[in-house]
């Protein structure tokens, strides 16, 4: 069973502070790395995606940091708001290719906290 | 634009007893999918859709059934319900198969006595 590994569970941080998140994958073809974001009561959004040809994204605050070697990626949150308050979910798949692995393989998520 | 939209929000059913929830998207998206969401275990994939005519199984699809008669709609069956199906479902679409952005529908929150 293919897996992504998300960690830490959860996360408390303090208003300002970075927030950083982890995720580790087995199936080195997979190709595409999103993070989700999820709020109470609601569904999961795109937050921010990379692909392997690159080492690092940024959009904003949100930065995703994508190691190959090691098959890791990684979301960090600068200067973060209680407004980040949310579950964050790391998936991957394969783009473009049919069958199982074409669907999104997802974390256990994350649920972070920036006290004000 | 809509989206991707869900309905019930919230079910209680008694155990054995059978419920489709809903989903539709107005994207014309070819790719649909259904998900729960249980408290430690993420998102799990129960079953999803290449296109009109055609599903597959996920991870969990035990006790659920689905189908796409039309690109817009693609409900999600629970044939006896089991307290194990108390769950927040999410059903999803996107433009292909591991193609870009996936969107959620808000969720239907059910309940199983």
């Amino acid at each position: 069973q293919q897996q992504v590994k998300q960690s830490p569970q959860s996360l408390i941080v303090q208003k300002g502070g970075i927030s950083i998140i982890n995720c580790a994958y087995e199936n080195t073809a997979f190709d595409y790395f999103p993070w989700y974001q999820q709020f109470p009561g609601k569904g999961p959004a795109l937050l921010i995606a990379i692909r392997p040809d690159v080492s690092e994204k940024k959009e904003g605050r949100f930065t995703i940091s994508f190691n190959k070697s090691a098959k890791q990626f990684s979301l960090h949150i600068m200067d973060s708001q209680p407004g980040d308050s949310a579950t964050y979910f790391c998936a991957a798949s394969i783009m473009n290719y049919g069958g199982s692995q074409g669907n999104l393989i997802f974390g256990k998520g994350t649920k972070l906290s920036v006290k004000p | 634009n809509a989206g991707v939209t869900q309905t019930p929000k919230f079910q209680v059913l008694k155990t054995g007893q059978s419920m489709t929830l809903q989903c539709a998207q107005d994207m014309n998206h070819e790719y649909m999918s259904w998900y729960r969401q249980d408290p430690g275990m993420g998102l799990r994939l129960i079953h999803y859709s290449v296109g009109a005519g055609i599903t597959d199984q996920g991870e969990v699809p035990n006790g659920y059934n689905v189908s796409r008669s039309t690109t817009e709609d693609f409900p999600l069956r629970l044939l006896s319900a089991a307290p194990s199906q108390t769950s927040v479902y999410f059903c999803a679409s996107s433009y292909g198969q591991g193609v870009g952005e996936q969107f959620f529908g808000p969720g239907t929150r059910l309940t199983v006595l």
